[in-house]
């Protein structure tokens, strides 16, 4: 079952522009993180953020957690060609299993 | 250079031709893991090892085995492949559960046909 829920499930933008994606998760959880996967490539670990962590930075990555809503944030800042991927966020969950769930991502193109 | 191996990187079998998909990790990670993605549906996880001679199920375990006899390498074998597990498949490691704090290593993927 999906745990973490990506939005939008597709996202276009111009270079130089901000990119917003949103993620979703239903149990409580240890902490969240985001990947990036370039088509057909492995995944690449961005960033974690614990549970009791509210925002972290990363160059041009700002990740927001709000366990209250049970949501979390990625901002990509003056996006460039090179962002263009999909990203992916994961939740550890609190209790029982303690393995990552992915959402089934958001498809970003930044155009030149 | 650390990093998740994994062999080959593609693979183009027979339905019913048991075959094996290595993974071998140099990070000295307890936690291995396989994945498999489909267009629409995401990652999801088929099994999982949180050390050696320990593995569990993921969400997808059907069709598939594993063993984790040493640290490093988490094989994943199809004893009798079907079409329907035609997809890419990922190996991931990481120091512990949670992702101990790290996140986890991927490897870069074996996209496996069964016709």
């Amino acid at each position: 079952s999906q745990q973490g829920e990506e939005d939008p499930q597709a996202l276009s933008i111009q270079e130089g522009e901000n990119a917003t994606m949103n993620c979703s998760y239903k149990t409580s959880i240890n902490n969240l993180q985001w990947y990036r996967q370039n088509s057909g490539r492995g995944l690449v670990h961005l960033i974690l953020i614990r549970s009791n962590e509210r925002e972290k930075h990363s160059g041009r990555l700002r990740v927001t957690l709000d366990t209250s809503k049970k949501s979390s944030s990625l901002l990509i800042t003056a996006s460039r060609a090179a962002d263009t991927a999909s990203y992916f966020c994961a939740t550890d969950k609190a209790f029982g299993s303690y393995i990552p769930t992915f959402g089934r991502g958001t498809s970003l193109i930044v155009h030149p | 250079e650390a990093q998740v191996t994994q062999n080959p990187r593609y693979l183009i079998t027979v339905t019913g031709k048991k075959l094996t998909v290595t993974c071998s990790q140099n990070m000295n990670h307890e936690y291995m893991s396989w994945y498999r993605q489909d267009p629409g549906l995401g990652l999801r996880q088929i099994y999982y090892s949180m050390n050696v001679e320990v593995t569990d199920k993921g969400d997808v375990p059907e069709g598939y085995k594993v063993s984790r006899k040493e640290k490093r390498n988490f094989p994943l074998i199809l004893e009798s492949p079907s079409p329907n597990q035609t997809s890419l498949y990922f190996c991931a490691s990481s120091p512990g559960q949670g992702g101990g704090g790290y996140g986890y290593t991927f490897g870069s993927g074996t996209r496996l046909t069964v016709v």
